[in-house]
């Protein structure tokens, strides 16, 4: 069965500093792609970063960048110089090419002014 | 650009009312989805769909029906609702199964 997992409900971080989310799963194929998504209070789903599997390099997108760790089936986000903006639940998300698009249980992030 | 389109916002039903959400996209995605949020929890799976004239059974699919007759149209049907059913709808279209293109979502109360 494909899995992904968020083990960390919430997180809290002072405004400017760095924070990692992580996001870890199960799968048997080798070609797939990988999403972050945000939630803000405002409930819209909000497409972070993305990542190949055939990649290597890990994607960046200003001040958000992926670990991407393929062997040991790890997909964390990193926001640098976090902003209050940046509160919001955040959401793993693969998709290992098939219809199912499952997310993770999400991490709840706040940023504190 | 209108994008995803879900109606309606909110709505309350009585027990055992009937009703159906629509959702509507304008970029002629093949793939669309049904997910509900229930407070404080992640995305589930209720149904998709890959084309005009095919669904199949998401995570969750118990209590719920679908139709996909156009590629820009896929109604969700709640038949009997149930407060289980209490829950935030998010309808989401792809060009294929990648990124995903949301709606705004449907708060629905069941009491």
């Amino acid at each position: 069965a494909q899995t992904v997992t968020q083990s960390q409900p919430e997180m809290s971080v002072q405004e400017a500093e760095t924070v990692t989310l992580s996001c870890t799963y199960d799968t048997s194929e080798s070609n797939y792609y990988l999403f972050w998504y945000k939630q803000p209070p405002s409930r819209q789903m909000i497409l972070v970063i993305r990542q190949e599997a055939y990649k290597q390099q890990n994607a960046t997108e200003n001040r958000f960048s992926v670990n991407f760790q393929k062997a040991a089936k790890s997909f964390s986000l990193k926001i640098s110089d976090s902003q209050l903006g940046d509160t919001a639940m955040y959401f793993c998300a693969p998709n290992f090419g098939n219809e199912k698009l499952t997310f993770g249980t999400g991490t709840r992030l706040t940023i504190i002014p | 650009n209108a994008g995803v389109t879900q109606t309606p916002k909110f709505r309350i039903l009585k027990i055992g009312q009937s009703m159906t959400l629509q959702c509507t996209q304008d970029m002629n995605h093949n793939y669309m989805y049904w997910y509900r949020q229930d407070p404080g929890m992640g995305l589930k799976l209720i149904y998709y769909s890959v084309g005009a004239g095919i669904t199949d059974k998401g995570e969750v699919p118990n209590g719920y029906n679908v139709s996909r007759s156009t590629t820009e149209d896929f109604p969700l049907r709640l038949e009997l609702a149930a407060p289980s059913q209490t829950s935030v709808y998010f309808c989401a279209s792809s060009p294929r199964a990648e990124k995903l293109f949301f709606g705004s979502g449907t708060q629905l109360s069941v009491l």
